[in-house]
Order: structure tokens, then sequence, then C-alpha cells
């Protein structure tokens, strides 16, 4: 069973720092990896996707791929109350792009 | 453009009944995945159709069934119900391809008493 691995937290942080959530994957052969925000009673929101080694930056959110390591991170600069929510890491197994598996999420408290 | 429309967004059933729900995928996407989320298993892959064949499965008994109509909208069925099988059931759509995005639906809320 592929598996995706995140620590549950919470994590809490101050407003205006920087949250760091991170995601470990074991199918070496994933190509592809979602960040999704859920607030609580809704549905998964995409904010950020990344495909190749690197960073990969949209606004306040930066995403980093380390596949040598199987590792992924979302980093959130200037951290919000709004940004209150879980963070779902999804990796689809090799051969299989529209079958996400999905980490138990990291809860994030952003403290005013 | 619209989202990804479930139907119904609540539901009540009891055990031993079955249950359908209804998913319209963004218009242009030809995938449609289905999860369940619940709070001790989290987000798991139940099956996803394109073109109207199933194309991955998850591991869930076969009492949990689906199928894709030639617009793309798709239903999933639930026979045979348990009080395991409350949860969020979520739908995603996404257009073919290999950098594909899911996007996902509000979800129906199952309750089995």
């Amino acid at each position: 069973q592929k598996e995706v691995e995140q620590n549950s937290g919470p994590l809490s942080v101050p407003e205006g720092a920087i949250a760091s959530l991170n995601c470990t994957y074991s199918d070496r052969g994933s190509q592809s990896f979602f960040w999704y925000r859920q607030y609580s009673g809704k549905s998964p929101e995409l904010i950020m996707f990344i495909y190749s080694n690197g960073d990969k930056e949209d606004g306040r959110f930066t995403a980093q791929l380390n596949k040598a390591s199987q590792y992924v991170s979302l980093l959130i600069r200037d951290s919000q109350p709004s940004d209150s929510a879980t963070y779902l890491c999804a990796v689809p197994p090799e051969g299989a792009t529209n079958k996400l598996i999905f980490g138990t999420g990291t809860l994030l408290a952003v403290q005013p | 453009k619209a989202g990804v429309t479930q139907t119904p967004r609540y539901l009540i059933k009891t055990r031993g009944q079955q249950v359908t729900l209804s998913c319209s995928p963004i218009s242009g996407h030809r995938s449609v995945s289905w999860y369940q989320q619940t709070p001790g298993q989290g987000l798991q892959f139940l099956f996803e159709y394109f073109s109207e064949t199933q194309r991955n499965k998850g591991n869930f008994p076969g009492r949990f069934s689906g199928r894709q109509f030639s617009n793309s909208r798709s239903e999933m069925n639930v026979s045979t119900l348990e009080l395991g099988d409350s949860a969020l059931y979520l739908c995603a759509s996404s257009l073919a391809g290999p950098k594909n995005i899911q996007y996902f639906g509000a979800g129906t809320r199952l309750s089995v008493l």
C-alpha cells in the first residue's frame, strides 16, 4: 500500500509568522504532488501543485519538492488567522494520476 | 464556470438500506473520482470513472459501486448500508491527461442509523 505521511499537528504559529508543513511519500514513481486546504465542515480546496524538483511559489505559498528524499513541503508566509485549517498532502501513485492518496492532514492554527 | 455539483448534500439512512449519490463534474471534465472521508480513516479513494469506464479502484468492498454516463455525470451506490458507512462522500472531477488537477465538490454527508 502506497503511503503518504503527515504530522497531524496541531501546528500553532503566531500571526505573521511562516508556517511549515511537511509530507513524505513512499511511491518513488509518483510524478505530481498536491496540497489541499480543508476548513472544518467544508470540502478540500486545491492551493498548490508541483510536478518537478525544486520550489514553486504562488503568492504567500511555496511548495518544495525533493524527489530523492521523497519529501514535499508547503510554506505559508505571513500567516493569517484565515489560514487556520487542515492541510492535506495528496500524491497519485505511478500510473494512476486520478487516484489521489491523501495524508491524514496537518491542522494549522494561526494565533492572532 | 460552475464547479462540481453533488446531490444530495445530506442523507440519513438506516442499516441495510441502499443509497445513490450523484455528481456533476465541471463542464469539459471527463474524469470523475469518488472519495470517502471519515474522522478515523481520513480521505480514501473509492474509484475513478473516465469515458463511462471504471479506470481505477480503491480497497472498498463490492457494496460500493459506481457508474458514469455519457455526459460525464457520475453516480455512486452503496448497498446494504452499515453504521461504518457514515461519512462525507466527495466527488472530484478533472480533465484527462497526466498533469490533471482534481477539483472537489461540496460533498454528501451520509449518516447511517
